[in-house]
């Protein structure tokens, strides 16, 4: 069984550019969150998506957006890209938003270096 | 605002004792919580979860346990071993929020 998967593993970019994010969820699995970790510190909420809409958002800047394909993969977007956003960029996959099925599991992220 | 922390970033134990992480909460609503393992370079992996309406949970080796009068939660491991070296992070989920909060983590070193 596929877990969740991330793409791409690593990544370097460069200040003022943008980058885009995917993420696929485990098979059956209809919601998809996005955290931000920085070095040496917890995750942190960005985004969490449901059945392709937006349920619920951190607080982070309007320079992050996501979205959520049909198929219940989602790619997270960042625009106009700071150092400050150097940081793994984690993928949750869960069953549902709430309720018993609320375990959420994660990808092996995306390490974004921004220069 | 509610957060997850923390008592001690760094935790160093023998191979073969228990390990016991702590973690406390601040949000009294919050109804569901998960332990992480985290190894260098990977995403957090699940371990073990706990509903608020129970005090204890058990897996393999692993024990949570949820004290809701102090917002504390424990994570123990029995019989430590060189794998379980990681950073281990607490998380809450509130009842009304749709995502979990994080606290910043504890190294877990195990010494042979």
């Amino acid at each position: 069984d596929a877990g969740v998967t991330q793409s791409p593993t690593h990544l370097i970019k460069t200040r003022g550019q943008h980058v885009t994010l995917r993420c696929s969820p485990i098979s059956g699995h209809k919601s998809v969150s996005w955290y931000q970790q920085v070095l040496g510190q917890g995750p942190q909420f960005i985004f969490q998506y449901y059945e392709k809409e937006e349920r619920g958002r951190g607080n982070f800047p309007d320079r992050f957006s996501a979205r959520q394909f049909p198929n219940y993969s989602s790619e997270l977007n960042v625009n106009a890209l700071l150092l400050g956003d150097s940081a793994l960029y984690l993928c949750a996959s869960s069953l549902s938003t709430g309720g018993v099925n609320t375990e959420a599991f994660f990808g092996q992220g995306t390490r974004l270096t921004v220069v | 605002g509610e957060s997850v922390g923390l008592h001690l970033p760094t935790l160093s134990v023998q191979e073969g004792d228990n390990s016991i992480i702590n973690c406390a909460y601040s949000n009294s609503a919050s109804d569901y919580f998960i332990w992480y393992k985290q190894e260098s370079g990977k995403g957090p992996q699940f371990i073990i979860d706990i509903r608020s309406n129970m005090d204890k949970r058990q897996g393999q080796r692993v024990t949570v346990l949820l004290n809701k009068t102090v917002k504390h939660l424990s994570l123990q491991i029995a019989a430590t071993q060189p794998g379980d070296s990681a950073v281990y992070f607490c998380a809450e989920k509130s009842n009304y929020g749709q995502n979990f909060v994080f606290g910043p983590g504890t190294r877990l070193s195990v010494l042979p």
